[in-house]
């Protein structure tokens, strides 16, 4: 059973450039939520995709923006990157409307450093 | 909105030895409750989970109790191995479904 997967595994950005980060969830899970994790913190939730739609967003700026598609993989991208983007983002699969409704299960997640 | 209080790590201990991560949070409505490891260099595993009052989560010998009278849901272990070496966090996840983290805890453990 393939878990969540994340790519890619690291990314080296400037600052004001735009990246776009990849993640396929768990099989049979329909939601997933992205979280960015700076060094020495626990992960910051950014926001979460059901339906293709953004079902809920953290306290993060537009420049963060996302997307789902209908095989309910998603993009996380990054416009007008900054050096306090630098971090780890962590991708999260769920199922909606199954009894642990919001039990979600991590991607390895991708090391972003932004120069 | 959900936040979590967690012990301030690093925490240090000889293999074998009994493991408490405190753990406290402050919650709108009435969140399922989950701990989290990490190891190094990897995303996050989920641990155990608690959905209601009083339920006990269990887990490759970790436990932890949902304490709605106190908001708490400490870790415990009884005896520790080196491969439980990671950073812990407990989340409680409300009702609008997004988890919510702390610091996190660092573990070593020591031979």
């Amino acid at each position: 059973d393939a878990g969540v997967t994340q790519s890619p595994t690291h990314l080296i950005k400037t600052r004001g450039q735009q990246v776009t980060l990849r993640c396929s969830p768990k099989s049979g899970h329909d939601t997933v939520s992205w979280y960015q994790q700076a060094l020495g913190q626990g992960p910051q939730f950014i926001f979460q995709y059901y339906e293709e739609e953004e079902r809920q967003r953290g306290n993060f700026p537009d420049r963060f923006s996302g997307h789902q598609f209908p095989n309910y993989s998603s993009e996380l991208n990054v416009n007008a990157l900054l050096l306090g983007d630098s971090a780890l983002y962590l991708c999260a699969s769920s199922l909606s409307g199954s009894s642990s409704y919001n039990e979600q299960f991590f991607g390895p997640g991708t090391r972003l450093t932004v120069l | 909105g959900n936040s979590v209080t967690q012990m301030e790590g690093p925490v240090t201990l000889s293999e074998e030895a009994f493991l408490t991560i405190n753990c406290t949070y402050t919650a709108t409505g009435y969140p399922s409750l989950f701990w989290y490891v990490q190891y190094p260099g990897e995303g996050l595993q989920l641990l155990l989970k608690a959905t209601k009052a009083d339920d006990k989560g269990s887990n490759k010998g970790f436990e932890a109790t949902y304490r709605k009278e106190t908001t708490s849901f400490h870790l415990e272990k009884g005896s520790v191995q080196v491969s439980d070496s990671a950073v812990y966090f407990c989340a409680p996840g409300g009702s609008n479904y997004k988890l919510t983290f702390g610091k996190g805890t660092l573990l070593t453990v020591n031979p």
